[in-house]
């Protein structure tokens, strides 16, 4: 049990243009998404928390309209990248928590390189 | 300041010799102290939750612990498979649904066959 995906697990896209990351709770009902970047040899950094039908709240240095974030549902929410830069390039992961638990339970993450 | 350490930063192991790996922590009142285990280029995979002193949890090879200022994860055995990057990470007393992890650097564990 607990299990979330994400898609795609790698995309590739031309500086400028934007992309959008889907991540689904499988077998549970997911009342916040959390989404992260991680940098090779470092620990994960949050960018959001959402709630479903809600707005995402965004930590302190993350672009809001740079990083779209929707959760409209209980099982899914999406991140989309607007306007990509090769500086935007990394590796996005999502996670989800059910209900008031505290565990978080990651995606396989999505590797995006920006040209 | 709520912060997490974790000992050492890398670890290699022979086959079937047994070890712990460290995360000491800091904050104002826990409220969980998770493990995670993260494979290159995957997310991180749900291990244990700990949430008071004493309490101990077993999964296979692993048993992690807790006291009021660190937890032990204890690699019983090691396999090759077990070779991956173990990272903890706790939660404070926030208010609401405000659930963010505060994370250590993890231990890049190696094990040799």
């Amino acid at each position: 049990g607990a299990v979330v995906s994400q898609h795609p697990s790698w995309v590739i896209c031309k500086s400028g243009t934007s992309v959008k990351i889907e991540c689904r709770s499988l077998d549970f009902q997911a009342t916040t998404m959390f989404w992260y970047r991680q940098f090779p040899k470092q620990s994960l950094m949050l960018m959001a928390t959402s709630n479903e039908g809600s707005k995402a709240t965004y930590e302190q240095g993350v672009e809001k309209d740079k990083f779209l974030i929707n959760h409209a549902s209980l099982t899914l929410s999406t991140l989309t990248v607007t306007s990509a830069h090769p500086e935007d390039s990394s590796f996005y992961i999502c996670s989800a928590a059910h209900g008031s638990a505290d565990t978080q339970y990651f995606g396989p993450g999505t590797r995006l390189t920006v040209l | 300041e709520d912060q997490v350490t974790q000992s050492p930063e890398a670890l290699r192991l022979q086959e079937g010799e047994s070890s712990s790996l460290n995360c000491s922590y800091t904050v104002s009142g826990l409220r969980g102290l998770f493990w995670y285990r993260q494979d290159p280029g995957k997310g991180p995979e749900f291990l244990f939750t700990l949430y008071s002193a004493g309490e101990e949890k077993e999964k296979e090879r692993l048993k992690a612990t807790l006291t009021k200022k660190e937890s032990f994860l204890h690699i019983t055995a090691p396999k090759p498979e077990d070779s991956a990057t173990y990272l903890c990470a706790v939660t404070g007393p926030y208010a609401g649904n405000n659930r963010k992890l505060i994370w250590g650097l993890g231990t890049s564990l190696a094990v040799n066959p």
